[in-house]
Protein backbone atom coordinates (compact mmCIF):
# COMPACT_ATOMS: atom_id res chain seq x y z
CA UNK A 1 0.00 0.00 0.00
CA UNK A 2 1.62 3.06 -1.04
CA UNK A 3 1.66 5.62 1.94
CA UNK A 4 2.83 9.46 1.50
CA UNK A 5 4.44 11.12 4.43
CA UNK A 6 5.22 14.95 5.09
CA UNK A 7 7.18 16.55 7.66
CA UNK A 8 7.28 18.70 8.89
CA UNK A 9 3.50 19.06 9.59
CA UNK A 10 4.08 22.63 10.86
CA UNK A 11 5.90 25.05 10.21
CA UNK A 12 6.62 28.13 11.75
CA UNK A 13 9.61 30.85 9.70
CA UNK A 14 10.55 33.95 10.04
CA UNK A 15 11.07 36.06 6.72
CA UNK A 16 14.18 36.07 4.68
CA UNK A 17 15.04 32.22 6.13
CA UNK A 18 15.49 29.14 4.07
CA UNK A 19 14.00 25.99 4.45
CA UNK A 20 12.72 22.10 2.99
CA UNK A 21 9.89 20.71 3.23
CA UNK A 22 9.90 16.37 3.26
CA UNK A 23 7.92 14.28 1.08
CA UNK A 24 8.91 10.45 1.70
CA UNK A 25 6.55 7.76 -0.12
CA UNK A 26 6.57 4.06 0.64
CA UNK A 27 6.57 2.32 -3.07
CA UNK A 28 7.65 2.55 -6.19
CA UNK A 29 6.37 5.61 -8.37
CA UNK A 30 7.95 8.61 -10.60
CA UNK A 31 4.87 10.49 -10.45
CA UNK A 32 4.31 13.44 -7.77
CA UNK A 33 2.81 16.35 -7.84
CA UNK A 34 3.15 19.32 -4.88
CA UNK A 35 0.19 21.52 -4.36
CA UNK A 36 -0.33 24.94 -2.45
CA UNK A 37 -3.97 25.32 -0.52
CA UNK A 38 -4.39 28.93 1.13
CA UNK A 39 -7.22 28.79 4.47
CA UNK A 40 -10.60 28.37 3.15
CA UNK A 41 -9.40 27.92 -0.73
CA UNK A 42 -9.16 25.11 -3.08
CA UNK A 43 -5.52 23.16 -4.11
CA UNK A 44 -3.47 24.77 -6.57
CA UNK A 45 -0.82 22.77 -8.67
CA UNK A 46 2.60 24.19 -8.39
CA UNK A 47 5.16 21.58 -9.52
CA UNK A 48 4.49 17.98 -11.07
CA UNK A 49 7.42 15.89 -11.15
CA UNK A 50 7.72 12.96 -13.69
CA UNK A 51 11.55 11.39 -13.62
CA UNK A 52 14.46 10.54 -11.15
CA UNK A 53 16.09 13.93 -10.50
CA UNK A 54 14.06 16.09 -11.52
CA UNK A 55 13.73 19.56 -10.18
CA UNK A 56 11.35 23.10 -10.80
CA UNK A 57 11.78 25.88 -9.80
CA UNK A 58 9.42 29.20 -9.71
CA UNK A 59 9.79 32.44 -7.50
CA UNK A 60 11.29 31.16 -4.16
CA UNK A 61 9.92 27.26 -4.26
CA UNK A 62 12.47 24.77 -5.68
CA UNK A 63 10.93 21.09 -6.16
CA UNK A 64 12.97 18.16 -6.65
CA UNK A 65 12.68 14.64 -6.56
CA UNK A 66 14.84 11.80 -5.84
CA UNK A 67 12.71 8.27 -6.89
CA UNK A 68 15.62 5.73 -5.72
CA UNK A 69 15.13 7.06 -2.37
CA UNK A 70 11.72 7.74 -2.78
CA UNK A 71 11.87 11.07 -1.59
CA UNK A 72 10.79 14.98 -2.64
CA UNK A 73 11.94 18.36 -1.46
CA UNK A 74 10.25 21.43 -1.24
CA UNK A 75 12.50 24.47 -0.73
CA UNK A 76 11.80 27.57 0.18
CA UNK A 77 14.55 30.49 -0.32
CA UNK A 78 14.17 34.09 1.18
CA UNK A 79 10.69 33.21 2.48
CA UNK A 80 7.74 36.01 2.33
CA UNK A 81 4.73 36.21 4.35
CA UNK A 82 2.81 35.90 0.72
CA UNK A 83 3.95 32.14 0.82
CA UNK A 84 2.08 31.30 4.03
CA UNK A 85 -0.28 28.28 3.05
CA UNK A 86 -0.43 24.82 3.23
CA UNK A 87 1.41 22.66 1.25
CA UNK A 88 0.73 18.89 -0.14
CA UNK A 89 2.75 16.26 -2.17
CA UNK A 90 0.63 13.95 -3.90
CA UNK A 91 2.10 10.59 -5.52
CA UNK A 92 0.92 8.85 -7.96
CA UNK A 93 0.47 4.94 -7.52
CA UNK A 94 2.26 3.58 -10.18
CA UNK A 95 0.67 0.92 -12.87
CA UNK A 96 -2.96 2.64 -11.57
CA UNK A 97 -4.25 6.01 -12.01
CA UNK A 98 -4.78 6.93 -8.16
CA UNK A 99 -3.49 9.65 -6.49
CA UNK A 100 -2.30 9.49 -2.78
CA UNK A 101 -1.11 12.56 -0.77
CA UNK A 102 0.74 13.63 2.22
CA UNK A 103 -0.70 14.92 5.29
CA UNK A 104 0.01 18.48 4.27
CA UNK A 105 2.94 21.00 5.93
CA UNK A 106 1.32 24.15 7.08
CA UNK A 107 3.68 27.11 6.94
CA UNK A 108 3.52 30.35 8.54
CA UNK A 109 5.91 32.66 7.46
CA UNK A 110 6.44 35.48 10.38
CA UNK A 111 7.36 38.68 9.27
CA UNK B 1 -12.45 30.51 -18.49
CA UNK B 2 -11.22 27.47 -17.89
CA UNK B 3 -12.57 25.97 -15.04
CA UNK B 4 -14.02 23.15 -12.56
CA UNK B 5 -17.23 23.87 -11.05
CA UNK B 6 -19.05 22.53 -8.33
CA UNK B 7 -22.74 22.45 -6.82
CA UNK B 8 -23.36 23.51 -4.13
CA UNK B 9 -20.83 24.80 -2.33
CA UNK B 10 -22.15 24.60 1.26
CA UNK B 11 -24.76 22.04 1.88
CA UNK B 12 -26.62 20.67 5.63
CA UNK B 13 -28.33 17.71 5.41
CA UNK B 14 -29.59 14.70 7.67
CA UNK B 15 -28.59 11.55 8.15
CA UNK B 16 -30.50 9.18 4.90
CA UNK B 17 -31.39 11.68 2.76
CA UNK B 18 -30.25 11.21 -0.60
CA UNK B 19 -27.79 14.07 -2.04
CA UNK B 20 -25.71 14.90 -5.54
CA UNK B 21 -22.78 17.10 -5.58
CA UNK B 22 -21.99 18.22 -9.22
CA UNK B 23 -19.08 18.03 -10.63
CA UNK B 24 -18.66 20.02 -14.38
CA UNK B 25 -15.25 21.02 -16.50
CA UNK B 26 -14.99 23.15 -19.59
CA UNK B 27 -11.61 22.09 -20.53
CA UNK B 28 -12.49 19.06 -22.41
CA UNK B 29 -10.69 16.83 -19.94
CA UNK B 30 -10.35 13.09 -20.07
CA UNK B 31 -9.55 12.24 -16.26
CA UNK B 32 -11.50 13.71 -13.40
CA UNK B 33 -11.49 12.48 -9.59
CA UNK B 34 -13.03 13.01 -6.14
CA UNK B 35 -11.62 13.56 -2.85
CA UNK B 36 -12.42 13.84 0.17
CA UNK B 37 -10.37 16.70 2.79
CA UNK B 38 -10.54 16.00 6.44
CA UNK B 39 -8.34 17.65 9.01
CA UNK B 40 -4.91 15.52 9.94
CA UNK B 41 -5.78 13.18 6.76
CA UNK B 42 -4.68 15.21 3.98
CA UNK B 43 -6.50 14.52 1.05
CA UNK B 44 -8.24 10.70 0.00
CA UNK B 45 -9.28 9.64 -3.10
CA UNK B 46 -13.27 8.97 -3.33
CA UNK B 47 -13.41 7.80 -6.69
CA UNK B 48 -11.79 8.39 -10.37
CA UNK B 49 -13.02 8.27 -14.09
CA UNK B 50 -10.50 7.82 -16.87
CA UNK B 51 -13.01 8.83 -19.35
CA UNK B 52 -17.02 8.47 -20.47
CA UNK B 53 -18.56 5.44 -18.70
CA UNK B 54 -14.85 4.49 -17.57
CA UNK B 55 -14.96 4.77 -13.68
CA UNK B 56 -12.73 3.18 -10.55
CA UNK B 57 -12.65 3.30 -6.82
CA UNK B 58 -10.07 5.42 -4.89
CA UNK B 59 -9.11 4.44 -1.62
CA UNK B 60 -12.43 5.55 0.13
CA UNK B 61 -15.48 4.45 -2.03
CA UNK B 62 -17.08 2.88 0.48
CA UNK B 63 -20.50 5.25 1.05
CA UNK B 64 -20.04 7.20 -2.31
CA UNK B 65 -21.38 6.58 -6.14
CA UNK B 66 -20.62 8.28 -9.51
CA UNK B 67 -21.40 8.40 -13.05
CA UNK B 68 -19.57 9.77 -15.85
CA UNK B 69 -21.91 9.75 -19.00
CA UNK B 70 -20.62 12.89 -20.46
CA UNK B 71 -16.75 14.25 -20.99
CA UNK B 72 -17.89 17.21 -18.79
CA UNK B 73 -19.89 15.77 -15.68
CA UNK B 74 -18.61 13.69 -12.91
CA UNK B 75 -20.88 13.54 -9.88
CA UNK B 76 -20.36 12.71 -6.23
CA UNK B 77 -24.47 10.45 -5.31
CA UNK B 78 -24.68 9.68 -1.28
CA UNK B 79 -27.74 7.31 -1.52
CA UNK B 80 -27.39 7.13 2.26
CA UNK B 81 -25.32 9.87 3.90
CA UNK B 82 -23.74 9.03 7.52
CA UNK B 83 -22.10 11.90 9.76
CA UNK B 84 -18.95 10.33 8.98
CA UNK B 85 -19.09 11.57 5.41
CA UNK B 86 -18.99 15.38 7.16
CA UNK B 87 -16.04 16.69 4.76
CA UNK B 88 -15.03 18.61 2.55
CA UNK B 89 -14.94 17.71 -1.11
CA UNK B 90 -12.97 18.53 -3.99
CA UNK B 91 -13.76 17.51 -8.03
CA UNK B 92 -10.45 17.60 -10.17
CA UNK B 93 -9.91 17.08 -13.99
CA UNK B 94 -6.68 16.66 -15.64
CA UNK B 95 -6.18 15.91 -19.43
CA UNK B 96 -5.10 12.84 -18.99
CA UNK B 97 -3.71 11.06 -15.93
CA UNK B 98 0.30 10.61 -15.04
CA UNK B 99 1.56 13.18 -16.37
CA UNK B 100 -0.71 16.29 -16.16
CA UNK B 101 -1.24 18.45 -13.25
CA UNK B 102 -4.84 18.51 -11.99
CA UNK B 103 -7.21 21.20 -11.83
CA UNK B 104 -9.44 21.50 -8.63
CA UNK B 105 -12.82 22.61 -8.17
CA UNK B 106 -13.98 25.39 -5.03
CA UNK B 107 -14.69 23.00 -2.89
CA UNK B 108 -18.44 21.62 -1.25
CA UNK B 109 -18.35 21.38 2.03
CA UNK B 110 -20.98 18.81 3.41
CA UNK B 111 -22.30 18.54 6.78
CA UNK B 112 -24.46 15.63 7.73
CA UNK B 113 -26.64 15.59 10.86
Amino acid sequence: ELKVEQNPLFLSMQEGKNYTIYCNYSTTSDRLYWYRQDPGKSLESLFVLLSNGAVKQEGRLMASLDTKARLSTLHITAAVHDLSATYFCAVEKRGAQKLVFGQGTRLTINP
Amino acid sequence: EAQVTQNPRYLITVTGKKLTVTCSQNMNHEYMSWYRQDPGLGLRQIYYSMNVEVTDKGDVPEGYKVSRKEKRNFPLILESPSPNQTSLYFCASSLSSGRETQYFGPGTRLLVL
